[in-house]
């Protein structure tokens, strides 16, 4: 397996755009998580599902952060509008029974 | 609920030079444990878990680690470092329950390890 795939690895906007990160979990693996890395922060859980069913989008910051499941194999997580304060690593992450596997991130930096 | 706590923020070491890199947990319940190291640009790695049996466990690097029930911790042990070890380390605990396995992650420790 490929392990865990992000795209884009690197995202540059401008504040009040769109953004997409996407997600692609390793095969069998039922749960997926969304995290943010900032050096203030440190890592942040955004959200989980299971099985492609959210489960605790409590770690959201706010209703511009949007997350989707539509199958097994892909998942994304989407930004709008877009604020400075948005800029941070995000990762994605896929596990089963407990035992994490991370992407390699996509850096999003919104100017 | 469960929570880690990471004692030290940043840890500087001599090239060859042991270290211990602290972690403490709280939970309620029976937990599986984690030691995760994320190099500089990358994602987080599995570097060694603790899941039942042996409480000491070593990664094929050269790092191990001791639960101790008793103490609520999960340190995490190298005799001799490298400059390739300097990285950032985070501890992470779960509490199986009705078959979710979420982990609650600390705030990480930075390796730096000096030639």
């Amino acid at each position: 397996d490929a392990g865990v795939i992000q795209s884009p690895r690197h995202e540059v906007t401008e504040m009040g755009q769109e953004v997409t990160l996407r997600c692609k979990p390793i095969s069998g693996h039922d749960y997926l998580f969304w995290y943010r890395q900032t050096m203030m922060r440190g890592l942040e859980l955004l959200i989980y599902f299971n099985n492609n069913v959210p489960i605790d989008d409590s770690g959201m910051p706010e209703d511009r952060f949007s997350a989707k499941m539509p199958n097994a194999s892909f998942s994304t997580l989407k930004i709008q509008p877009s604020e400075p304060r948005d800029s941070a690593v995000y990762f994605c992450a896929s596990s089963h029974r407990g035992e994490q596997y991370f992407g390699p991130g996509t850096r999003l930096t919104v100017t | 609920a469960q929570s880690v706590t990471q004692l030290d923020s940043q840890v500087p070491v001599f090239e060859e030079a042991p270290v211990e890199l602290r972690c403490n947990y709280s939970s309620s319940v029976s937990v599986y444990l984690f030691w995760y190291v994320q190099y500089p640009n990358q994602g987080l790695q599995l570097l060694l878990k603790y899941l039942s049996g042996s409480t000491l466990v070593e990664s094929i690097n050269g790092f191990e680690a001791e639960f101790n029930k008793s103490q609520t911790s999960f340190h995490l042990r190298k005799p001799s470092v490298h400059i390739s070890d300097t990285a950032e380390y985070f501890c992470a605990v779960s509490a199986p329950s009705g078959g979710s396995y979420i982990p609650t992650f600390g705030r990480g420790t930075s390796l730096i390890v000096h030639p």
